[in-house]
């Protein structure tokens, strides 16, 4: 049980573009999910928690317009980084938690390259 | 500001031996601090939490203690296996999904 997807597992674009990452819980319903963006050698960073139907609070230093959140359903999230550039190049991890339950459940990363 | 410290970035231990990681933390009351191993390229997967009024957590050959005195949490693997090699993370959760930071993470190896 608690199983997270995400989709694409790995994305290349060119600079400029917008790409959107999903973030799917599968056999639970999330009231609240999570996305991090991991660097080489380093830990997760939160970017933002998003609940449904709300919208996302965004950790400081974390630009809300271009990383786009929408958390439209207790199982889906999406995570839009738009006018990509190449320091955005990173993995991207949601996780997703269920209601008064405080662990939380990953999915298996989004590889962004950004070329 | 909060901080996580992690024992050490790696740790080469001999297969069967106990591996212990630490975590310590400052500027911090956690109501819960979990464990999450992850391995390369992947997200990480949940291992053990312990509430800030609980001194230890057993899971199989895991073992996780949570001393809020000495702002410290051992994580213990005993008869470590060379599959327990990972990087584990210790997460600090104040509640409610508020300021969940996770430590720096300690890179495992367990020798054949």
């Amino acid at each position: 049980g608690a199983v997270v997807s995400q989709h694409p597992s790995w994305v290349i674009c060119k600079s400029g573009t917008s790409v959107k990452i999903e973030c799917r819980s599968l056999d639970f319903q999330a009231t609240t999910m999570f996305w991090y963006r991991q660097f080489p050698k380093q830990s997760l960073m939160l970017m933002a928690t998003s609940n449904e139907g709300s919208k996302a609070t965004y950790e400081q230093g974390v630009e809300k317009d271009k990383f786009l959140i929408n958390h439209a359903s207790l199982t889906l999230s999406t995570l839009t980084v738009t006018s990509a550039h190449p320091e955005d190049s990173s993995f991207y991890i949601c996780s997703a938690r269920l209601a008064g339950v405080p662990e939380q459940y990953f999915g298996p990363g989004t590889r962004l390259t950004v070329t | 500001s909060q901080k996580i410290e992690q024992n050490s970035e790696a740790l080469n231990i001999q297969e069967g031996k106990t591996a212990t990681l630490t975590c310590n933390y400052t500027n911090y009351s956690p109501a819960y601090l979990q464990w999450y191993r992850q391995d390369p390229g992947r997200g990480p997967v949940f291992l053990l939490l312990i509430r800030e009024n609980e001194k230890e957590k057993r899971k199989e050959r895991l073992k996780v203690t949570f001393d809020t005195t000495l702002k410290q949490s051992l994580f213990h693997i005993t008869a470590s296996q060379p599959a327990d090699s990972a990087t584990y993370l210790c997460a600090l959760d104040g509640g409610h999904g508020q300021n969940f930071v996770f430590g720096p993470g300690t890179r495992l190896s367990v020798l054949p």
